[in-house]
């Protein structure tokens, strides 16, 4: 099983500050998401960047995957409050199943 | 338009007491579907995933088991919940790409 490491586990900033999270593997992913979770609820897909290179902006989210389709990361501009929440990547494996990394958990202070 | 579903949303059992999660799909035809257990809102772990009715593969050895009846039906089951049983399930289902939709997820906690 491929293996999927995001850092930071845990952000605390300000509102209106910038952050971004990586996401990093050895293995390569033919596909990677994005998705955002909220306290008692089911994750929400953001995004799926599919080509090595590839940029995706999603209003003040920007998504960009490695060259070698080996990493990604997710960078916010002006995080709002309403950012907060538990951020996750997954990449596509073998068999229409994903690896998830561990999550970074984003607490954006008022 | 797609909608899953699951149920209960919350539940509590005592140790050694049986177990049946239901989740089921909507707007969708032969759908992947997906269990997962998180713990402490981190990272999922897949326990179960199937690609069509009656057809399951277990990911980890464990005291659950899974069923598909039905083509938009997933069940999780468990003769006997153990304390470490406890945590956060998510259904998803896909596609035929790999992006997955989660339901809402239930809250077990075992006493």
């Amino acid at each position: 099983t491929q293996l999927l490491e995001q850092s930071p586990q845990f952000l605390s900033i300000q509102e209106g500050e910038n952050l971004t999270v990586y996401c990093n593997s050895s293995s390569v992913f033919s596909s990677l998401q994005w998705y955002r979770q909220e306290p008692g609820e089911g994750p929400v897909l953001l995004v799926t960047v599919v080509t090595g290179g590839e940029v995706k902006k999603l209003k003040r989210l920007t998504f960009q995957f490695g060259d070698a389709r080996k990493d990604s990361s997710l960078h916010i501009t002006a995080a709002q409050p309403g950012d907060t929440g538990l951020y996750l990547c997954a990449g596509a494996e073998y068999g229409n199943k994903l690896v998830f990394g561990a999550g970074t958990i984003l607490r954006v202070k008022s | 338009s797609q909608t899953i579903h699951q149920w209960p949303a919350t539940l509590v059992q005592p140790v050694g007491s049986p177990l049946s999660l239901e989740c089921t799909v909507e707007g969708t035809s032969n759908p992947n579907l997906y269990w997962y257990r998180q713990a402490a809102g981190r990272g999922l772990q897949l326990l179960f995933y199937s690609v069509g009715i009656g057809q399951i593969s277990s990911e980890v050895p464990q005291n659950l088991s899974a069923s598909r009846p039905q083509d938009r039906q997933f069940i999780l089951s468990s003769k006997k919940l153990l304390l470490s049983d406890s945590g956060f399930y998510l259904c998803a289902w896909s596609g035929t790409s790999y992006e997955q939709y989660f339901g809402p997820g239930t809250r077990l906690t075992v006493t």
